[in-house]
């Protein structure tokens, strides 16, 4: 049969607002969260992550908050620019054997309007 | 530093065929993984390869199949072509393959016809 494509949450702000864009994740033994950027054409980049021993983690302009309690991560973008428009995903990986292995959220869209 | 390097960035198939794809890994990286990633299912894990070893993989079918160079380079084959197939492949690569650490390529993009 067909099938259905995913219809990814989107998320649109203005320039110079806050964005959070939030992730429920699946595996309660995982052990890294990454949040991903991903720009049209390219492959996903790296913005910041998270050990699963840590609840708050900071970069420039990004923070990530991570409630284990929930399952529950959040990337927040201080001050979002036009540039920050893209698909922004979360995985995770267990740690120890599980090499290489990360899994996907489906992604959030976001727009940054001018 | 050059970062990974997929080649080649597009590809049309036919039904039935098969399919090399190529990955460079950024300089110094040995571990290796391979990503498919479409609208329907997002990304999902293929394998990954460390110093020329298979050392995880994802639930794909045996069509899917992947290689490791004793340089790092890799490369991942898909045989007997499949429309599902089409999608964006993309390979990331690490130094030791802890699980934070990977550079995503920008991922070859194959069409099923």
């Amino acid at each position: 049969g067909e099938s259905v494509g995913l219809h990814l949450p989107t998320l649109s702000v203005q320039e110079g607002d806050n964005s959070i864009i939030n992730c429920a994740y699946s595996n309660s033994a995982s052990d890294y969260f990454i949040w991903y950027k991903q720009e049209s054409g390219k492959g996903p980049q790296f913005i910041i992550d998270i050990r699963s021993n840590m609840d708050k983690r900071q970069g420039q302009r990004v923070t990530v908050l991570l409630n284990k309690t929930v399952k529950h991560l959040s990337l927040q973008i201080a001050a979002t620019q036009p540039g920050d428009s893209a698909v922004y995903f979360c995985a995770e990986n267990a740690g120890g054997t599980s090499y290489g292995k990360l899994t996907f959220g489906q992604g959030t869209i976001l727009t940054v309007h001018p | 530093k050059a970062g990974v390097t997929q080649t080649p960035r597009y590809l049309i198939k036919t039904r039935g065929q098969q399919v090399t794809l190529s990955c460079s890994p950024i300089s110094g990286h040995r571990s290796v993984s391979w990503y498919q990633q479409t609208p329907g299912q997002g990304l999902q894990f293929l394998f990954e390869y460390f110093s020329e070893t298979q050392r995880n993989k994802g639930n794909f079918p045996g069509r899917f199949s992947g290689r490791q160079f004793s340089n790092s380079r890799s490369e991942m084959n898909v045989s007997t072509l499949e429309l599902g197939d089409s999608a964006l492949y993309l390979c990331a690569s690490s130094l030791v393959g802890q699980g934070n650490s990977y550079t995503f390529g920008s991922g070859t993009r194959l069409t099923v016809v």
